[in-house]
């Protein structure tokens, strides 16, 4: 059974920051790859999705890669903002719908 | 717009009762599923549909119902039998989930327990 595992927890940097969050799975069949978005309270919001075929996906300041040799993806948010704090989750999919990691708790600092 | 619209946005219910959730779409998506959120956990799947007037269970269906009459609409029915039903619903559509689709969500519904 897919299990998707993301670290760190939780995350606090200074505004204008780089940074990366990082995403694991247990089934290397799978299928694609999304990351999303939720404010509290708030419903999720896609961000990013890899297709099985492809290994990495942008849109503006974020870049989201999939290695599934290795099991793991990266999202990579350059030059952070106030406005991106939020919780990022990251879920795949095999033959069964989307199995969704607990997510990273992001707070950009002004 | 076409979105997802769930309600209520709060739900409040007795001991021994059943509550219902909506979950309308108007993306002309032929999937949709529910998923619940505990504080500071992923989302878990209870139950989706591949198209209309057929559903499977998903990994935490005890307790819940749902029906599939109409392409927009996937109610969701927390029974009496769910012991532990405080949490955030969330109700999520895509094109078909076979397909590498991203799935969108609506703005979910808060239950509690009186």
């Amino acid at each position: 059974k897919q299990e998707v595992t993301q670290i760190p927890a939780a995350l606090s940097v200074p505004e204008g920051e780089n940074l990366v969050l990082n995403c694991s799975f247990t089934d290397s069949a799978i299928y694609n790859l999304q990351w999303f978005r939720q404010d509290p309270g708030k419903g999720l919001t896609s961000l990013l999705l890899i297709q099985s075929s492809q290994r990495e996906q942008t849109s503006g300041r974020l870049n989201a890669s999939l290695d599934k040799s290795s099991g793991r993806s990266t999202l990579y948010i350059a030059a952070s903002q106030p406005g991106d704090s939020a919780t990022y989750l990251c879920a795949g999919s095999g033959n069964t719908p989307l199995v969704f990691g607990k997510g990273t708790r992001l707070s950009v600092i002004a | 717009d076409g979105g997802i619209t769930q309600s209520p946005k709060y739900l409040f219910r007795k001991e021994g009762q059943n509550v219902t959730l909506s979950c309308e779409q108007n993306l002309n998506h032929d999937a949709m599923y529910w998923y619940r959120q505990d504080p500071g956990q992923g989302l878990r799947l209870i139950y989706y549909s591949q198209i209309v007037n057929d559903f499977q269970k998903g990994d935490i269906a005890e307790g819940y119902s749902v029906s599939r009459e109409k392409k927009e609409s996937f109610p969701l029915t927390v029974t009496s039998a769910q012991k532990n039903p405080t949490a955030f619903y969330l109700c999520a559509s895509s094109i078909d989930w076979r397909d590498s689709q991203p799935q969108h969500f609506g703005d979910g519904t808060r239950l509690s327990i009186l």
